[in-house]
């Protein structure tokens, strides 16, 4: 069986500060990982995600996440927040082996403060 | 332009009354999914279809049904037997690996708010 954690229910952070969202697996195979952005009332957008190669990997709106296998986490990471970031974030995982379905993490919502 | 549409955006059902939700896609992706969030909480999967005319249960199929007659569509019944169907509706589409324009991530719609009167 596959799973997520997302251990902080919340974020706070200053803008201009660095912020990052923590995110751990489960797999029993090779991940596939994947992280969303959903802001009040919308669907879920796609940032980022990890399937091979480089462990630091680049996504949208200047979002990263680094893979560590060995700790099994896949945090996302912005080198300067902005007020906007404000949104509910969410870690998925794809297990390879085990077909095309994700499971995500509870959430994590991320306050950036002016 | 491409995307997935769900409607009603809103939606308000009485008790012991079924629903049902609409999903369409113009991204030619072979596979939809059905989620349910609710607050607090992350995405738990309803239903999944690979392809036309097949589907799958997913975590938390009781009480629902769905359908999926043609690639584009894959409509959710909500039926009176989900006693607490309260919740936010988020559809999803992706191509499966092997298939035409593989992708392995999810796109999502904008969602639709169910609420039990």
């Amino acid at each position: 069986a596959q799973s997520v954690a997302q251990p902080e229910d919340q974020v706070n952070v200053a803008e201009g500060n660095p912020l990052t969202v923590k995110c751990t697996y489960s797999v029993s195979g090779n991940p596939y990982l994947f992280w969303y952005v959903q802001y009040p009332n919308r669907g879920l957008q796609f940032l980022l995600k990890y399937i091979t190669g480089d462990n630091l990997v680049k996504g949208s709106y200047g979002f990263e996440a680094e893979f560590n296998k060995s700790q099994t986490s896949f945090h996302l990471k912005k080198p300067s927040a902005l007020v906007s970031d404000s949104a509910l974030y969410f870690c998925a995982v794809r297990d390879n082996n085990a077909g095309n379905m994700l499971t995500f993490g509870g959430g994590t919502r991320l306050m950036v403060k002016p | 332009d491409g995307g997935i549409t769900q409607s009603p955006k809103y939606l308000f059902r009485k008790e012991g009354q079924n629903v049902t939700l609409s999903c369409e896609q113009n991204l030619n992706h072979d596979a939809m999914y059905w989620y349910r969030q609710d607050p607090g909480q992350g995405l738990r999967l309803i239903y999944y279809s690979q392809i036309v005319n097949d589907f799958q249960k997913g975590d938390i199929a009781e009480g629902y049904s769905v359908s999926r007659e043609k690639k584009e569509s894959f409509p959710l019944t909500v039926t009176s037997a989900q006693k607490n169907p309260t919740a936010f509706y988020l559809c999803a589409s992706n191509s499966p690996a092997g298939g035409p324009g593989y992708n392995t991530e999810q796109f999502f719609g904008p969602g639709t708010r169910l609420t039990v009167l």
